[in-house]
């Protein structure tokens, strides 16, 4: 079965710096997706940045990036530029190449951004 | 067509009652999912629906639980006599068959409070 870690229950950033939240699965497929999602509090759950495995260039959005290993089973998160917007809880998710519902989440880190 | 919309926001009953949540997903997305998510935790998965078809069902999903979703579009999460354990935010998502690097999208979720 799949698993989701993430090691870091809780994170702080000071703004307009950078933050990196670690991830890591476990998976004996080769192909599969990776995702990032932000939940703020009392807000839904909304997607930041996926990866496919069989890319090796890491994904990007804006000031949100990846450093995925995939030989590590390693799926990093960092955020660039950081502002008061990005405090949320941060899920690491992972799902399969076949045809189900296979989406397993990590716990979390929560990331807490100071002025 | 503006997401992924769950009614109630917040549910407060007491145990024993019988509650019933619903979810209505992007109108051209055929997938549904159901997560639970209790506090400090990601979201675990309940169930899901290609359009009218429950295809798979979690072993957290006791047979308390029913799901439905009668015509392929909205769909009901029911609890029978429910207990102080079930207290959780209730997630719902959905997607497009086919699309599997593109995540899910989720609703603003139910919380439960069983007293």
């Amino acid at each position: 079965a799949q698993t989701v870690t993430q090691s870091q229950p809780e994170m702080s950033v000071q703004e307009a710096e950078t933050v990196t939240l670690s991830c890591t699965y476990d998976t004996s497929e080769s192909d599969y997706y990776l995702f990032w999602y932000k939940q703020p509090p009392s807000r839904q759950m909304i997607l930041v940045i996926r990866q496919e495995a069989y890319k090796q260039q890491n994904a990007t959005e804006n000031r949100f990036s990846v450093n995925f290993q995939k030989a590590a089973k390693s799926f990093s998160l960092k955020i660039s530029d950081s502002q008061l917007g990005d405090a949320a809880m941060y899920f690491c998710a992972y799902r399969g190449p076949y045809n189900n519902n296979d989406m397993r989440f990590g716990a979390g880190t929560r990331l807490t951004v100071k002025p | 067509d503006t997401g992924v919309s769950q009614d109630p926001r917040h549910k407060i009953t007491k145990r024993g009652q019988n509650v019933t949540f619903r979810c209505d997903p992007i109108s051209e997305h055929n997938r549904l999912y159901w997560y639970r998510q209790t506090l400090g935790q990601g979201p675990e998965f309940l169930t899901y629906f290609q359009n009218e078809a429950q295809l798979e069902k979690s072993r957290l999903l006791s047979d308390r639980f029913s799901a439905e979703r009668p015509k392929g579009s909205f769909s009901t999460l029911e609890i029978q006599r429910t207990e102080q354990g079930d207290s959780a935010m209730y997630l719902c998502a959905s997607s497009l068959a086919g699309t599997r690097n593109y995540g899910y999208t989720f609703g603003s979720g139910t919380r439960l409070t069983v007293v």
